[in-house]
Parts: structure tokens; sequence; C-alpha cells
């Protein structure tokens, strides 16, 4: 069955410190990943897209990392914000190009940056 | 640029009302997702439209609901009639290519509008 984890499920943090979240998938075929962020009573907005053969992409303080052969994927936050207050979603697609596939959610983490 | 809107922001329904929700993809993505999130789960995946015609169907939960894309601009999802269990927000996004690549061109980013919540009484 094609399944998303994401961990933790909630995380407290204060300003100025680093975190990890984590995400382990079972989909296959594997076609690409994604982090989302997700400010409440907002949609996901992308972060990252990784494909296959990429191990890591950065997008400001946001590094995802990919080992597609563990199946998992971690999002490291750097000097966390408060504005980094938000649930964080992994979503893998599954399929082929030309083939219309689907993503997979996860149920998020949510992530809490206080002063 | 204007991004995905969606529209209403939050309905209240009745038990065996019917409810429309739009959403207004960015212009010239040819393609338009429905999702949708019931409490404490996952965003799940409704229906993906090429233009006006229905791509993938598979995640529509039953014949209540009814998407449709004519001319190929905005979207529509119907409920009807409505029941408790169809509580929750729908999400529209749009993408100007397909988010599924193995290929060198990349990969489709989706964007997303903020949803349409939708409760059940």
């Amino acid at each position: 069955k094609n399944q998303v984890e994401q961990s933790p499920q909630s995380l407290i943090i204060l300003e100025g410190k680093n975190c990890t979240l984590q995400c382990n998938y079972t989909v296959s075929p594997f076609s690409n990943l994604r982090w989302y962020k997700q400010d409440t009573g907002r949609g996901p907005v992308s972060l990252t897209i990784m494909t296959f053969s990429e191990n890591t992409k950065s997008n400001g303080r946001y590094t995802a990392t990919l080992d597609a052969d563990t199946k998992q994927s971690s999002l490291h936050i750097t000097a966390s914000q408060l504005s980094d207050s938000a649930s964080y979603i992994c979503v893998v697609t599954g399929g082929y190009g030309g083939s219309q596939g689907n993503l997979i959610f996860g149920k998020g983490t949510k992530l809490s940056v206080k002063p | 640029e204007a991004g995905v809107t969606q529209f209403p922001s939050h309905s209240v329904i009745e038990k065996g009302q019917t409810v429309t929700l739009r959403c207004d993809p960015i212009s010239g993505h040819d393609n338009l997702y429905w999702y949708r999130r019931v409490m404490g789960k996952e965003i799940k995946f409704l229906l993906h439209f090429v233009k006006e015609s229905k791509q993938d169907e598979s995640g529509m939960p039953n014949n209540r609901f009814l998407a449709e894309r004519t001319g190929g601009t905005y979207s529509t999802l119907k409920v009807q009639p409505a029941e408790l269990e169809d509580s929750g927000v729908y999400f529209c996004a749009s993408s100007h290519r397909s988010y599924v690549s193995r290929d060198r061109g990349g990969t489709g980013e989706l964007f997303f509008g903020e949803g349409s919540r939708l409760t059940v009484l």
C-alpha cells in the first residue's frame, strides 16, 4: 500500500534553534518527493521538489534530503523563526512520466516555534 | 499574477443539502486538481482535469460528488446531497505541467488555493 509516514507528529522548538523533520514512504514506483509548508487556514506552499536522482535540495533556511534506497527524506530547518510555525507536509508522487500517477500525502508535522 | 482562488472559504450546510465549491486556477494552467482533507487525516486526491477533460477521477468518494470544468477554465465541485462525513477542507491546485515526471523537463509545481472548509451538520 502506498503510504507516507511523517515524524514527529508535532514539535516545539525555541526561536533560533534548528530542527529536522522526517518522512518515510512506501510509494512505488517513485517519481518525486515534495515538501510543503502549510500555515494555519492557508493552502500548502511548495518548499522543495526532488526527483529520485537528487540527494539534497535547499530553499533558503530549508534543506531537504532524499535517500531513494531507504525511501527516507528529511527536512532540516536552520535558525528557526517564529514564522516557521506551520505544518510541514511530505508528499510523494508515484508514477512515470506521461502517466498521471498520484500524490500521496503525509499527515504532516506541526511545528511551533516559541520566542 | 493571481494565485489559485477558491470560493467559498467556509460553508456550513445541513445534511441533505447541496453545496457547490468553485476553483479558479492560475491563468494558463491546463492541469487542475481537487483534494480533500478530513479531520485528523491526510490530504487525499479527488480528481484531476486536463483542460476540460477528467484525466483521473479515481479519488472521488461516490456519485454524490460531481466535478466540472466547462471551457477548461474554472472548476466546480458539487456535493449533493451532503452527508456528515463530507465535512473537511477541499483544496484545489493547478499546474502548468503534469506533476509526474521521471524525465528531464522537470516536475510540474503545484499551486494550491487556500481551501474551502465544508461543515455538514
